[in-house]
């Protein structure tokens, strides 16, 4: 069993539309990460939400904390190609451990 | 300040032989972590060093190994080669101490191709 749930697994958007993707758990988390993974590159960190409720915004990117702490989304505005990618959420699974969901991988098209 | 470098960045085996990964950590960093990236598993944790000491180890077999070096710099080595071994194995740096942990960052990743 997965213990992060990312939908939807796959999103091909064009370019200036709005989209949300999901990170979700039945487990309390203290904190969740944002990354977002280019081809060819690593994961980088895109933000930290560490509050129920807590909205964190970066740019046109909006990242939402559930009120129980279970759940994550990132909602991004009028999307650009340059958005195009593989966002993934994460937890600390134990001491330098995350613990990542499968990701979201994220097409604009021109 | 120069980012987690790995190398080689792409290596094809053959089943069977073994491999070996190499991660120079951002400097100042002494904390270096390994994952495998598969489209059927996604990210998953290997294992973390922190001076020179394995800390943390993930679910995998034996064949995965790895070490670190006095200068934190960290090589993960895969013996007996199989096809499923056939992933992105990615390292992240961080500077930790024994009471905090900072961010990890990630370097470009090692794309393995198992024949």
């Amino acid at each position: 069993t997965q213990l992060l749930e990312q939908s939807p697994q796959f999103l091909s958007i064009q370019e200036g539309e709005n989209l949300t993707v999901y990170c979700n758990s039945s487990s309390v988390f203290s904190s969740l990460q944002w990354y977002r993974q280019e081809p060819g590159e690593g994961p980088v960190l895109l933000v930290t939400v560490v509050t129920g409720g807590e909205v964190k915004k970066l740019k046109r990117l909006t990242f939402q904390f559930g009120d129980a702490r279970k759940d994550s989304s990132l909602h991004i505005t009028a999307a650009q190609p340059g958005d195009t990618g593989l966002y993934l959420c994460a937890v600390q699974g134990g001491s330098e451990k995350l613990v990542f969901g499968k990701g979201t991988k994220l097409t604009v098209n021109p | 300040k120069a980012g987690v470098t790995q190398t080689p960045r792409y290596l094809i085996k053959t089943r069977g032989q073994q491999v070996t990964l190499s991660c120079s950590p951002i400097s100042g960093h002494r904390s270096v972590s390994w994952y495998q990236q598969t489209p059927g598993q996604g990210l998953q944790f290997l294992f973390e060093y922190f001076s020179e000491t394995q800390r943390n180890k993930g679910n995998f077999p034996g064949r995965f190994s790895g070490r670190q070096f006095s200068n934190s710099r960290s090589e993960m080595n895969v013996s007996t080669l199989e096809l499923g071994d056939s992933a992105l194995y990615l390292c992240a740096s961080s500077f930790r101490t024994s009471t905090y942990t900072d961010t990890q960052y990630f370097g470009p990743g090692t794309r393995l191709t198992v024949l």
